[in-house]
């Protein structure tokens, strides 16, 4: 079946970087990307970026620009999130989701696999 | 980038009630829509995509509709396992926007 599993929980200090992995199994990983979604505590969902699998383009939210990076291992089908200068404020749950980009008449793969979720800390 | 409003943040209902949540978008997106369901300390379930096609294995209870920049999620009959936050997303631009979720309690 297709899944999506996520790496374990980390604890980073403020100013350092963490990366997330998502390695992906059950379908075709260069036929779809993967979209990074963040929930902090008692908050909503936030879309993080996009990336795709087959060629590595990126799309990411405005307010992270220049502090994530999102890059694919085809090899081991994993997509990473990597986040750096960590605040508090990125304390949250990190998600991987399956996104094909795209919708057409017979498929809509936008988040239609989820990633069981990477909780961060960043405390001093 | 695009807005996404839902409404309302919050509501209560009782068993057996007709629901319906609305997401307003700052500018049009076609019918580039999905709805989510969240439980406490569960991942986001994706209910309806393209704004109005039912993800196999939802419940029929669930609806969607609308196109451009006013949609709705109807839940027909509330049941007891609906009591969740719900989220729309809209993915028509290069960067997707959730809405900011609305928590149904029961009443």
């Amino acid at each position: 079946q297709v899944q999506l599993v996520q790496s374990g929980a980390e604890v980073k200090k403020p100013g350092a970087s963490v990366k997330v992995s998502c390695k992906a199994s059950g379908y075709t990983f260069t036929s779809y990307g993967i979209s990074w979604v963040r929930q902090a505590p008692g908050q909503g969902l936030e879309w993080m970026g996009w990336i795709s699998a087959y060629n590595g383009n990126t799309n990411y939210a405005q307010k992270l620009q220049g502090r994530v990076t999102m890059t694919t291992d085809t090899s081991t089908s994993t997509a990473y999130m990597e986040l750096r200068s960590l605040r508090s404020d990125d304390t949250a749950v990190y998600y991987c989701a399956r996104d094909g980009g795209y919708c057409s008449s017979t498929s809509c793969p936008i988040m239609d696999v989820w990633g069981k979720g990477t909780t961060v800390t960043v405390s001093s | 980038d695009i807005q996404m409003t839902q409404s309302p943040s919050a509501m209560s209902a009782s068993v057996g009630d007709r629901v319906t949540i609305t997401c307003r978008a700052s500018q049009g997106i076609s019918n580039y829509l999905a709805w989510f369901q969240q439980k406490p300390g569960k991942v986001p379930k994706r209910l309806i995509y393209a704004a109005s096609s039912l993800q196999s294995g939802v419940p029929s209870r669930f609806s969607g509709s609308g196109s451009g920049t006013e949609f709705t999620l109807t839940i027909s009959s509330l049941q007891p396992e609906d009591f969740a936050t719900y989220y729309c997303l809209q993915h028509n631009s290069y960067t997707y926007t959730f809405g900011q979720g609305t928590k149904l309690e029961i009443k």
